[in-house]
């Protein structure tokens, strides 16, 4: 299973772009990327997955680049309520299933 | 669409004692996964469950187990609890089950042992 390094922590104000890195180094060729969002004493959330090149919702972009050995989770013109902790994971089919790691995780903090 | 249910929400048990806990995934999903989740250890991954098999488990001891019903509906049993497993569990569930679908996360229970 890939492990994912990510920064501990980091801070922003409202209306900034955010850019959140993970590093995948052991990334497999079946694995996708996948972001979540976590509020205390809440469930992750889903953010946005990807596979390769770039990604975009409504609420953020990934950019992969053509190694896939990282990859960057943008949010645009965060707020006050984007104040969380975003998860990089990644796996793939062939791990027959979930078997999900979690890493620690980057805690966003956004001033006013 | 009614999203992932969890039961109880809050839990105060004893040391020695054991824990039922249970979770309804969304309708037409057939993964469940369990997580617990602490603020030294993080989020850690128990096991998921896929057509009512165990398909997945994490690096927890025996004491902690689950089961998956017909209806995907999934429970989580602690044994012999421990000061040590206090924690908000989590459950998630998801369409197939394999890498690269989305899970979507229940609210959680939050079981302290005292």
């Amino acid at each position: 299973l890939a492990k994912t390094t990510q920064p501990i922590s980091m801070d922003s104000y409202e209306g900034q772009e955010v850019n959140i890195t993970c590093s995948h180094n052991n990334i497999a060729t079946n694995d996708y990327i996948t972001w979540y969002q976590q509020f205390p004493s809440q469930g992750p959330r889903f953010i946005i997955q990807g596979y390769k090149t770039k990604v975009t919702n409504e609420v953020a972009s990934l950019f992969i680049p053509a190694d896939r050995k990282s990859s960057t989770l943008s949010l645009p013109r965060v707020s006050l309520s984007d104040t969380a902790v975003y998860y990089c994971l990644v796996g793939g089919p062939n791990t027959g299933g979930f078997k999900t790691i979690f890493g620690a995780g980057t805690r966003l903090f956004v001033k006013a | 669409k009614a999203g992932v249910t969890q039961t109880p929400r809050y839990l105060i048990k004893t040391r020695g004692q054991q824990v039922t806990l249970s979770c309804s995934p969304i309708s037409g999903h057939r993964s469940v996964s369990w997580y617990q989740q602490t603020p030294g250890q993080g989020l850690q991954f128990l096991f998921e469950y896929f057509s009512e098999t165990q398909r997945n488990k994490g690096n927890f001891p025996g004491r902690f187990s689950g089961r998956q019903f017909s209806n995907s509906r999934s429970e989580m049993n602690v044994s012999t609890l421990e000061l040590g497993d206090s924690a908000l569990y989590l459950c998630a569930s998801s369409l197939v089950g394999v890498g690269g679908n989305e899970q979507f996360f229940g609210p959680g229970t939050r079981l302290t042992v005292l």
